[in-house]
């Protein structure tokens, strides 16, 4: 299985704070994603990128940024946290026939 | 615009008492459909991928199967260790565009009473 960790798995910050959350792995996969899981949304799609430096945005960009200067690391940052931005944050990387593999979370709470 | 939808939204079972979950779509060219099985304070882990109608797959009591517009995760005689989220997600696109996105389902919630 290829090796993917999020940092850190739990975070509670104030109002207004930058955030930055890290996803890791030791494959080379070109993809990475991230998304993020809230009760009666399911899983929706914040960013992702296809390569170093190479980036997109997915359906609920706004207030998220990335980057990604190596090809195992890839950041997400939120630049102001705002409480609707509680969540809990998911990292994949995509593998063929596969889909994605998930990191474990991060469950963020912004108080 | 692509979508999917599962259903039911939540199911419980009695040991032993086969079911099937929905999974239903509508995408602009279907490259994937995939299974995943969630469990509390977990990452989705993978079940299957499902890439053209009448396709199959099985692992243990399940059994996906795909259809032109949905996917059903049938299973059979679960037991409580089956208890989990499962999520459909399915995997659009066109001609060589590929970025890998997929697009996801809210869930079904299966709950397996002893």
């Amino acid at each position: 299985d290829a090796g993917i960790t999020q940092s850190p798995r739990h975070k509670v910050t104030e109002t207004g704070t930058p955030v930055t959350l890290r996803c890791h792995q030791t494959e080379n996969h070109r993809y990475m994603y991230w998304y993020r899981q809230d009760p009666g949304h399911g899983l929706r799609l914040i960013h992702y990128s296809y390569g170093v430096k190479d980036t997109d945005k997915g359906e609920v960009s706004d207030g998220y940024s990335v980057s990604r200067s190596k090809t195992e690391d890839f950041l997400l940052t939120l630049e102001s946290a705002t409480s609707s931005q509680t969540s809990v944050y998911f990292c994949a990387i995509s593998r063929p026939n596969y889909g994605y593999t998930f990191g474990s979370g991060t469950r963020l709470t912004v108080v | 615009e692509d979508q999917v939808t599962q259903s039911p939204e939540a199911l419980r079972l009695q040991e032993g008492e086969s079911s099937s979950l929905n999974c239903s779509y509508t995408v602009s060219g279907l490259r994937g459909l995939f299974w995943y099985r969630q469990d509390p304070g977990k990452g989705p882990e993978f079940l299957f991928t499902l890439y053209s109608a009448g396709e199959e797959k099985e692992k243990e009591r399940l059994k996906a199967t795909l259809t032109k517009k949905e996917s059903f995760l049938h299973i059979t005689a679960p037991k409580p260790e089956d208890s989990a989220t499962y999520l459909c997600a399915v995997q659009a696109g066109q001609g060589s565009s590929n970025t890998g996105k997929l697009i996801f389902g809210q869930g079904t919630t299966l709950q397996v009473k002893p």
